[in-house]
């Protein structure tokens, strides 16, 4: 079935840092989301976005987080200063249509980012 | 508040059994529901999705809605060892973008 990919798996990096977390969609899906999933708790809506632009935020998606996806490339959320609190997987989604009650939302493994 | 509840929390069933698992809304803007699959290390993959009062069945895999109670629930037959897995209930709602708001999830364990 389609598949979404995403870069790192794994992260480890000191608070205060920058971090970028890549994803790659399922190559003809327009809309694209990121959750984020605290170790032991249920997986969260942080953002979707769609045509260069954010359509939707939660209170979690903080001033620090920023996502953009330039000429059809990776699909990015981007942490900038991370804090502690940042430490979760996150999982990136993509659909052909808009989610929810429109369509599938495939998501991709995820990648564990811890903050020190 | 969570708005999707998931019960049990964890489930074991013995091979070729049935396993039932269920999923509640307290938000009455829910309109739709999904289940996912998620294997340990690997992505959510979605299973079934339903919006119909009533139920939708394809293979071993069953799943109701009761729309007045919100409540779906999720029925595997014949379970098989490589149905071990946390199972994810999702609600959306038609007006919020494609959101989907996740129940905290039910660890199943098929044993053989």
């Amino acid at each position: 079935g389609p598949k979404v990919l995403q870069i790192p798996s794994h992260q480890i990096i000191d608070m205060g840092q920058m971090v970028t977390l890549n994803c790659d969609p399922v190559s003809n899906h327009l809309y694209f989301y990121w959750y984020k999933q605290i170790l032991g708790q249920q997986m969260e809506f942080l953002v979707n976005f769609y045509n260069g632009k954010v359509m939707e935020k939660s209170k979690l998606f903080k001033d620090q987080f920023s996502v953009e996806r330039p000429d059809g490339s990776y699909f990015t959320l981007k942490i900038q200063p991370t804090a502690l609190e940042d430490s979760a997987v996150y999982f990136c989604a993509s659909s052909p249509r808009l989610g929810g009650n429109q369509d599938t939302q495939y998501f991709g493994p995820g990648t564990r980012l811890l903050v020190l | 508040q969570q708005k999707v509840q998931q019960s049990p929390e964890s489930l074991i069933v013995p091979e070729g059994g049935m396993a039932s698992l269920n999923c509640t809304s307290s938000d009455r803007n829910v309109d739709y529901f999904w289940w996912y699959r998620q294997h340990s290390g690997k992505s959510p993959k979605m299973l079934m999705s339903i919006f119909s009062n009533g139920e939708k069945e394809e293979g071993r895999f069953t799943v109701h809605l009761n729309k007045a109670s919100l409540h779906t629930s999720l029925h595997i037959r014949d379970s098989q060892p490589s149905d071990s897995a946390l199972y994810l209930c999702a609600a959306s709602m038609g007006y919020n973008q494609g959101k989907l708001i996740f129940g905290q999830g039910t660890k199943l364990s098929i044993k053989p």
